[in-house]
């Protein structure tokens, strides 16, 4: 089946501070797709990302497709960033099958 | 725009109990999904549909029922609920053909007694 590994399981920053989450993944078609999920609330999606870069305000996400891997980079961190984070492949134009997330505390 | 609706946002239930949730959606998306989320973990896929009376197994059906009984609408059955089950169930829904976004709802959380 699909795999999908995702790191750091668990990342505390402090406010102000950079963070980037991995997520690599066993398919090379994946059109990849990151989710961020408030403690208790639905997931939202970030970004839906299949190759290169895309940015939005302090979120950055990169796939690389060919190195089976994709990133989020989350620049000068805040409170409100705290939560779980999710990326999530779509290799057959069908269903999604999940990474187990990042949890990211920010401090302040 | 659009969104997703889902009811009861709690559900608590006895063991042995069969159980519905449902799910709404005003996106007209082709394609919904009942995913399940235990406490800590990513989300497992339960059952999708692509299209109004079209149910498709994922990894996590057994014990579970479902039925899309038009374009905008999605249940999901647990069977035979489980002592000390506990998660939440989170509908999603995407247009149908490649490239397409999926979006959630906001959960139902299960507990069983």
């Amino acid at each position: 089946g699909q795999q999908v590994q995702q790191s750091p399981a668990s990342l505390v920053l402090q406010e102000g501070e950079n963070a980037e989450l991995q997520c690599n993944f066993s398919s090379t078609a994946t059109r990849l797709q990151w989710f961020y999920q408030h403690p208790g609330g639905r997931l939202v999606s970030l970004f839906y990302n299949p190759s290169g870069t895309k940015h939005t305000g302090r979120l950055t996400s990169t796939t690389v497709t060919n190195e089976r891997r994709g990133s989020l980079h989350i620049s000068s961190s805040q409170t409100t960033d705290s939560g779980t984070y999710f990326c999530a492949i779509d290799p057959n134009y069908n269903v999604l099958y999940f990474g187990s997330g990042t949890k990211l505390t920010v401090e302040p | 725009g659009g969104i997703i609706t889902q009811t009861p946002k709690f559900l608590i239930g006895q063991e042995g109990q069969k159980l519905t949730l449902k799910c709404q959606q005003n996106f007209n998306h082709d394609t919904m999904y009942w995913y399940r989320q235990d406490s800590g973990k990513g989300l497992r896929l339960i059952y999708y549909s692509i299209t109004e009376n079209d149910l498709q197994k994922g990894d996590l059906s057994e014990g579970y029922d479902a039925s899309r009984e038009k374009k905008s609408s999605f249940s999901l059955t647990v069977t035979s609920a489980q002592k000390n089950e506990m998660a939440v169930f989170l509908c999603a829904s995407r247009d149908w053909g490649g490239g397409a976004e999926q979006f959630f709802g906001p959960g139902t959380r299960l507990t069983v007694l």
